[in-house]
């Protein structure tokens, strides 16, 4: 079945900088890749998302980019502010069957 | 619209007894999923309703069972509860539109089991 690694686990960066997550997949046929934002306390948020026929994607100040020969995909945040400050999911799916990465704890320093 | 709601919001069982939680999606939205958030094994997933149909489940034992009504409702239920289900557990539902998924998570139940 499907694997998902994510990395790092626990990420600290400067107020402004950028910040930089990994994730890696197994199975070559999942075609979904969507990243998700949890704050402390709060339910998770979609907050971008990427198909295997594409291969970067950009929502202001967070993009995504996908390499399916690698088998690996990323989540770029630029210009990082303090509510950035969460933790950030990766997950890969097939056939509307997901399976999660187990989580980067970002926190933004001041 | 209003957003995915889920009840109870927090529950105390103990072992070997069932549970039931609740979801309503978003108005329109036919898919509703389930997952188990614990520290250990982070975020789940248990299985998937559309339009009534169990349409995917993950790997989860038997014990742990889903249903969904015709107005998208959907209930999710746990049997001979073990310690190990404590767990928050989200719902999720999602609409698709132009061929673009948008999934929206429910604020989620929080188990506990004694």
């Amino acid at each position: 079945g499907e694997n998902v690694e994510q990395h790092p686990s626990t990420l600290s960066v400067q107020e402004g900088d950028s910040a930089v997550i990994k994730c890696t997949y197994s199975d070559s046929a999942s075609n979904y890749f969507p990243w998700y934002k949890q704050e402390l306390g709060k339910r998770p948020q979609l907050i971008i998302d990427i198909r295997s026929n594409v291969g970067e994607k950009k929502d202001q100040r967070i993009a995504v980019t996908l390499n399916k020969t690698a088998k690996h995909f990323s989540l770029h945040i630029t210009e990082t502010q303090p509510e950035d400050s969460a933790v950030y999911f990766c997950a890969a799916s097939k056939d509307d069957k997901i399976i999660f990465g187990k989580g980067t704890r970002l926190h933004i320093l001041p | 619209k209003a957003g995915v709601t889920q009840t109870p919001r927090y529950l105390i069982k103990t072992r070997g007894q069932q549970v039931t939680l609740s979801c309503s999606p978003i108005s329109g939205h036919r898919s509703v999923s389930w997952y188990q958030q614990t520290p250990g094994q982070g975020l789940q997933f248990l299985f998937e309703y559309f339009s009534e149909t169990q349409r995917n489940k993950g790997n989860f034992p038997g014990r742990f069972s889903g249903r969904q009504f015709s107005n998208s409702r959907s209930e999710m239920n746990v049997s001979t509860l073990e310690l190990g289900d404590s767990a928050l557990y989200l719902c999720a539902s999602s609409d698709r539109v132009g061929g673009q998924e948008t999934q929206y998570f429910g604020p989620g139940t929080r188990l506990l089991v004694l």
